[in-house]
């Protein structure tokens, strides 16, 4: 039983294309993010849901749509890819601010 | 800003062999996480600890809150040690600051 799942696990795409990766955790949580990891590894927050509402946008440009259609669920559409936007992606979940987070499997976007 | 360093970036080392992680942190924290890396990307986590001590197998970990750091002890450690260790530490602001890993290769 997958505590926090993400689809796909790969995506490859072409630059300008609109892309979505969804995610899915049944830990009951309240809260949910959005990482990125580079190519050096470094991982940094995207967004911060809680309740269905934002509650952190990391400076990211709003070609970023995150969706949290119920508690369980946030997703991430990005319109008009471009090649500085191939990383994994990282979905997390927790019981709100400094509980201990979960993270999904990831998912490798690459952008040609 | 918020930092949070991590040491040493890389440590190599033979089966078997005890090693020591450290993460220093700039401000208090109320969630301290320590998480492996493991060469298939999944993001394992190890440690949820804000202060105090912790062990899991051959696995420690200790945060000194009041001087801001923690370190990760990895006693006899094996090829499946091996991977990036991440600290991550949140200031109450709903979002982990990670630091930059150590990345630890374990030879048999």
């Amino acid at each position: 039983d997958t505590a926090v799942s993400q689809t796909p696990k790969y995506l490859v795409t072409q630059m300008g294309n609109d892309k979505s990766i969804k995610c899915e955790q049944n830990l009951g949580h309240d809260t949910m993010y959005w990482y990125k990891q580079d190519s050096k590894k470094f991982l940094k927050i995207m967004f911060s849901y809680n309740n269905k509402e934002l509650i952190i946008n990391e400076t990211v440009p709003n070609r970023f749509s995150p969706k949290s259609p119920d508690k369980a669920h946030l997703n991430l559409h990005i319109n008009s890819l471009e090649l500085g936007d191939s990383a994994v992606y990282f979905c997390a979940s927790s019981h709100g601010a400094g509980h201990e987070q979960f993270f999904g499997p990831g998912t490798r976007l690459t952008v040609l | 800003g918020i930092q949070v360093e991590q040491s040493p970036p890389d440590l190599i080392l033979q089966e078997g062999a005890n090693s020591t992680l450290r993460c220093n942190f700039s401000d208090s924290v109320n969630n301290l996480q320590w998480f492996h890396q493991n060469p298939w990307g999944q993001l394992i986590n190890l440690f949820y600890i804000p202060s105090g001590t912790k062990q899991n197998g051959r696995l420690s970990a200790t945060t000194v809150a009041t001087e801001r750091y923690s370190l990760l002890y990895i006693s006899s450690s094996q090829t499946t040690d091996s991977g990036v260790y991440f600290c991550a530490v949140e200031f109450g602001d709903y979002k982990l600051s990670f630091g930059a890993g150590t990345t630890v290769t374990v030879r048999a």
